[in-house]
């Protein structure tokens, strides 16, 4: 089945020890999509890829940066986590973003800050 | 004025009824709407899109779109305990926000037996 996969489900990291997440997806989407999701608020997306082209959030720390060296896979790299950065990350695709538009979600990494 | 609201719940509903989930958004512009639900710890699932003004039907589930009133709402028909979950209303602006969906914070459902 095509799907998005994240790896690892669940990451544990000390304060201020780099830490990178991992998404994958067979869809075959153009567009990959990183969140940020803290208990009880919304997602608050972080960046996204149209192929190759990176959009940063205005609202995005520099803390937070991202690498996709393919269609398939997009990576969340957190340069100095702090206790904040705790929270639920998912990653999500979309085709041509100007056509359908719906999302569609991994099963998210749930980061913990020591 | 946020984006997009929702009221957070609990909603609460006794099994059988009719669930009816409630969203408002501020853009005028926006062109597509989406219902998302979440069960505690999970991911977000798609379960619902509409486009256009009127209904959406897909199985027990419908989308109402009321551009004019900037209203967009989900009714669950024979809610069922395993619908208990939060409902998750997202936008997608055409103004300012480039290609990207806008969030609100969820309507949390409880379908009781």
């Amino acid at each position: 089945d095509a799907m998005v996969i994240q790896n690892p489900r669940y990451q544990v990291t000390q304060f201020g020890k780099p830490v990178t997440l991992s998404c994958s997806q067979t869809l075959n989407h153009n567009v990959m999509y990183w969140y940020q999701q803290k208990s009880s608020q919304a997602p608050k997306l972080l960046f996204h890829y149209y192929d190759k082209d990176f959009n940063n959030e205005a609202d995005t720390p520099d803390n937070f940066q991202s690498r996709r060296p393919n269609t398939s896979f997009c990576f969340l790299d957190i340069r100095s986590p702090g206790l904040g950065d705790a929270a639920m990350y998912l990653c999500a695709t979309s085709r041509d973003p100007s056509n359908s538009y719906e999302q569609y979600f991994g099963p998210g990494t749930r980061l913990t800050v020591t | 004025q946020k984006e997009v609201e929702q009221n957070s719940g609990p909603l609460s509903v006794p099994e059988g009824a009719i669930a009816s989930l409630n969203c408002t958004y501020s853009d005028r512009g926006s062109q597509s709407f989406f219902w998302y639900r979440q069960y505690s710890g999970k991911s977000p699932e798609l379960i619902m899109f509409i486009y256009s003004n009127g209904d959406k039907e897909d199985g027990r589930f419908t989308a109402q779109l009321n551009k004019a009133s900037q209203y967009v709402s989900l009714l669950i028909r024979d809610s069922q305990p395993s619908d208990s979950a939060t409902y998750l209303c997202a936008v997608k602006r055409l103004t300012g926000g480039g290609n990207k969906l806008t969030f609100g914070t969820g309507t949390q459902l409880k379908v009781e037996l």
